[in-house]
């Protein structure tokens, strides 16, 4: 079975711009998490998505968005590039959004470099 | 934020030892988590302790956890050198399963402790 799949790989752009990441869950898991992974950090969650319905939002401004589609696929949308976006950007999938045994599965991630 | 503080944030063993790593965090826990990321990309799942538990294993990983102290350490025992990688604790914070009540999505991750495993 396919596991987290994440698009692009990586991604260059420029101060100001917009961009778009693309996740696809493992098949039947409902639920989709983004997080952001700064240089020597850990990741910091960034969102969470349960049958198309955001149940979470971590501490980042209103540049960032996303939204899930009836597949269960998610996109992540950040406006007005700044620098310190760039960071790697990992995508997680699991069975439930409400569970004490919720393992998340993540996808190998979309490098964003900001210049 | 984080949540958690790992410790060491690096340890530099031969293979064949034992790795141990700790993590403390802050706040109630439904659960704690440990990951491990090679190079820079995706996390892989390496283990789950519920609060009701003390210690788990799985192959040549061990748990433990102290729900008195917020911490938890991960033991890796006869350590090869495919071990190196980043490894992070996690942690589920504690609530109510319902509608707006906790996310369960949500991992708050430590720092973090390179291990590298000289062969």
């Amino acid at each position: 079975d396919a596991g987290v799949t994440q698009s692009p790989t990586h991604l260059i752009k420029t101060r100001g711009q917009q961009v778009t990441l693309r996740c696809s869950p493992i098949s039947g898991h409902k639920s989709v998490s983004w997080y952001q992974q700064v240089l020597g950090q850990g990741p910091q969650f960034i969102f969470q998505y349960y049958e198309k319905e955001e149940r979470g939002r971590g501490n980042f401004p209103d540049r960032f968005s996303a939204r899930q589609f009836p597949n269960y696929s998610s996109e992540l949308n950040v406006n007005a590039l700044l620098l310190g976006d760039s960071a790697l950007y990992l995508c997680a999938s699991s069975l439930y959004a409400y569970s004490s045994y919720n393992e998340q599965f993540f996808g190998p991630g979309t490098r964003l470099t900001v210049l | 934020s984080q949540q958690g503080e790992e410790d060491p944030q690096a340890l530099s063993i031969q293979e064949g030892e034992n790795a141990t790593m700790n993590c403390s965090y802050k706040t109630s826990i439904n659960n704690l988590q440990w990951y491990r990321q090679n190079s820079g990309r995706g996390l892989v799942h390496l283990i789950l302790i519920r609060s009701n538990e003390r210690e788990k294993h799985s192959g040549r990983l061990r748990v433990t956890l102290d729900t008195s102290k917020k911490s938890s350490s991960l033991l890796i025992t006869a350590s090869r050198a495919a071990d190196t990688a980043s490894y992070f604790c996690a942690t589920v914070p504690d609530g109510r399963e319902h509608a707006g009540g906790t996310s369960y999505g949500k991992l708050t991750f430590g720092q973090g402790t390179i291990l590298t495993v000289h062969p």
